[in-house]
């Protein structure tokens, strides 16, 4: 079974500073999602790669930028923190031709 | 706008019922439905999945049935027993594009009671 994992699983951040949330997967996917997840709206789709060093919007993109360094690394940045990104935070890997996504154990961010 | 809309957030079954959980989208593209399955503190994984081109698919307890001139697709649950309490999201998507993304609808929370 695919393996993603994220770090950290946890944070706490204060407004307006830089968090990065990090995701790696091992099983050689080609496309990696961030999705945020948040009580009544299910996980929306921030960014998505379907390559290495190139990344594509999702749903909702505003606050947020990705990185896609290789294959297995896929980071979610948010460059000035603010309250409303207060969430859980999935990524995801899927390999082409196949319709299953993986997911990671999330990672629950705070922002103060 | 909500492109995949579950309008019932919660469901309560009793034991040994059965669970119609029922999600409605928009776009007239989606090819493919799927029905994750997520325990609180834990990440979704799949539980079923059917492209457009059938209406039915059956893996043990759950069916899939999609409705495709009425946009609609349900999951029903059989015999379903209390480790089924879960919070269920569809999902749909384009499979048939290179840039393939799914679109979650909010959830279902299902409880099943004894």
């Amino acid at each position: 079974e695919a393996a993603v994992t994220q770090s950290p699983r946890s944070k706490v951040a204060v407004t307006g500073g830089k968090v990065t949330l990090s995701c790696h997967q091992t099983n050689n996917h080609d496309y990696m999602y961030w999705y945020r997840q948040d009580t009544g709206h299910g996980l929306r789709l921030i960014h998505y790669s379907y390559v290495a060093d190139s990344t594509e919007k999702g749903d909702i993109p505003d606050g947020y930028k990705a990185s896609r360094p290789s294959q297995e690394n896929f980071s979610l940045i948010l460059e000035l923190a603010s309250l409303s990104q207060t969430a859980v935070y999935f990524c995801a890997s899927r390999d082409r031709g196949v319709d299953t996504q993986y997911f990671g154990p999330g990672t629950r961010l705070l922002v103060l | 706008g909500q492109q995949v809309k579950q309008s019932s957030p919660s469901l309560t079954v009793q034991e040994g019922g059965i669970s119609i959980l029922n999600c409605d989208y928009e776009n007239d593209m989606f090819d493919y439905f799927a029905w994750y399955k997520k325990y609180p503190d834990n990440s979704p994984t799949l539980l079923i999945s059917v492209r457009s081109n059938v209406d039915k698919r059956e893996d043990g307890r759950l069916t899939v049935f999609l409705n495709k001139s009425g946009k609609h697709f349900s999951l029903h649950i059989t015999a379903s027993q209390p480790e089924d309490t879960a919070v269920y999201l569809c999902a749909a998507g384009i499979a048939s594009s290179s840039f393939s993304k799914l679109v979650f609808g909010q959830g279902t929370s299902l409880s099943v009671v004894p």
